[in-house]
């Protein structure tokens, strides 16, 4: 089946430093990918949809200098939070879009102190 | 737009009894709906998905799920609940198969011995 994976699994970072997540689809090629965040007890919140060769869609109250989403292959997309604060602590959760459903990464836990 | 709405955020049940996870819809064109299990701090894996074909779907791990137009509704089942079964639960939308999914609010599924 679809793999998609994530790395890193877990991250730990200062306040106002800055974290590069990728989210890669391991055995197929994706030309959409999707990011979402989720707090804890939460639903996923749709962040943005990477498209490869452009620029991502974000969602209404996603900003879009802080959340910085590259697609530069049909394998690989990354989410890099600038300037994190600890407000931005949270899971993070990619998915690439297959033809007939969308597999998802293992997540990403980011902890800024 | 679409959305979702789960009743429900915690539900508990003994094991070997009936699971029944409420999932309402709404959408403006034909929707496509999907179920997905979350273990703790890992991603999402697809229990089972409607795609305007049967509406009685057929899942992994027992679960089925029927697509009720009248009702706007895809509620989850299972007829013997096990305790590995105890996780949390999405219901999503999206308008089409691959593309991006509007999340309900997740119940947590209990399991008693």
């Amino acid at each position: 089946g679809a793999v998609v994976s994530q790395h890193p699994s877990r991250v730990i970072c200062k306040s106002g430093t800055s974290v590069k997540i990728e989210c890669r689809s391991l055995d197929f090629q994706a030309t959409t990918m999707f990011w979402y965040r989720q707090f804890p007890k939460q639903s996923l919140m749709l962040m943005a949809t990477s498209n490869e060769g452009s620029k991502a869609t974000y969602e209404q109250g996603v900003e879009k200098d802080k959340f910085l989403i590259n697609h530069a292959s049909l394998t690989l997309s990354t989410l890099t939070v600038t300037s994190a604060h600890p407000e931005d602590s949270s899971f993070y959760i990619c998915s690439a879009g297959g033809q007939i459903e969308q597999y998802f990464g293992p997540g990403t836990r980011l902890t800024v102190t | 737009a679409q959305s979702v709405t789960q009743l429900g955020s915690h539900v508990s049940v003994s094991e070997g009894a009936l699971v029944l996870l409420r999932c309402n819809y709404s959408s403006s064109v034909p929707p496509y709906l999907f179920w997905y299990v979350q273990y703790p701090n890992q991603g999402l894996q697809l229990l089972l998905k409607y795609t305007s074909a049967a509406t009685l779907v057929k899942g992994i791990n027992g679960f089925e799920a029927e697509f009720k137009k009248s009702e706007t509704s895809f509620h989850l089942t299972k007829p013997s609940a096990h305790m590995s079964d105890a996780a949390e639960y999405f219901c999503a939308v999206s308008d089409n198969q691959g593309g991006k999914l509007i999340f309900g609010q997740g119940t947590e599924l209990s399991v008693k011995p």
